[in-house]
């Protein structure tokens, strides 16, 4: 198993531009999130997706969009790149659970909004 | 507010050595704690997950305790290897289903020859 895959590894963005972070897994999942990580700060949940065709807004959902057509599948769509979006950007998932099962992160995408 | 605080925020140990990460945290409702191991450039990896009426948990030489009284927790690390380097970062669960996350800042612990 692959687990958990991101791409890009790293991208430079011109403020306004748009891109897409793309998710995968193949551990047939059904929970999948995504987080932003700001340096020495914890991590904050943006979107999240408890399935195929249901998605839900996380603590920082301002200035993205998911979407969640196949299990295995949850990108992330920046539509007008902004400096304060400029992070690290992980994806997860887990299955479900009575007291919350493993999350599984990917590696990270870099992203700087210049 | 949900907070999760950990101390310190680095750590430098001599490799061999034994040190102790902690963590204070104010969620509610609480479902779970987890510790997190964060090499430079991946993404976390769990170490361990411990429920309400679990004191302590181990994971080879990571063990983990829960005051659920206090809302304290720490991570031990045992006999420190080279690879032990990287972030620890301590995350409480706060939902019935134990999937929706509170992320501490993390502690940087670098372990030196």
């Amino acid at each position: 198993n692959a687990g958990v895959t991101q791409t890009p590894k790293f991208r430079i963005l011109k403020i306004g531009q748009s891109m897409t972070l793309q998710c995968a897994q193949d551990m047939n999942h059904n929970y999948m999130y995504w987080y932003r990580q700001d340096p020495g700060m914890g991590l904050k949940l943006i979107y999240y997706s408890v399935g195929a065709g249901i998605t839900d807004k996380g603590e920082v959902p301002n200035g993205y969009n998911v979407s969640r057509s196949t299990t295995e599948d949850f990108p992330l769509r920046l539509e007008l790149a902004a400096p304060s979006q400029t992070s690290v950007y992980f994806c997860a998932s887990s299955y479900p659970g009575t007291q919350g099962s493993e999350q599984f992160f990917g590696p990270g995408t870099r992203l700087t909004v210049l | 507010k949900n907070q999760v605080e950990q101390s310190p925020q680095s750590l430098i140990i001599l490799e061999g050595k034994n040190c102790t990460l902690q963590c204070n945290y104010t969620v509610s409702p609480f479902s779970n704690l987890r510790w997190y191991k964060q090499d430079t450039g991946r993404g976390p990896v769990s170490l361990t997950i411990m429920t309400f009426s679990e004191n302590t948990k181990s994971n080879g030489r990571y063990t983990a305790t829960l005051d659920a009284d206090t809302k304290q927790s720490s991570l031990h690390i045992t006999a420190s290897q080279l690879s032990d380097s990287a972030s620890y970062i301590c995350v409480v669960a706060f939902n019935n289903a134990g999937n929706m996350l509170t992320f501490g800042g993390g502690t940087r612990l670098m372990v030196k020859p």
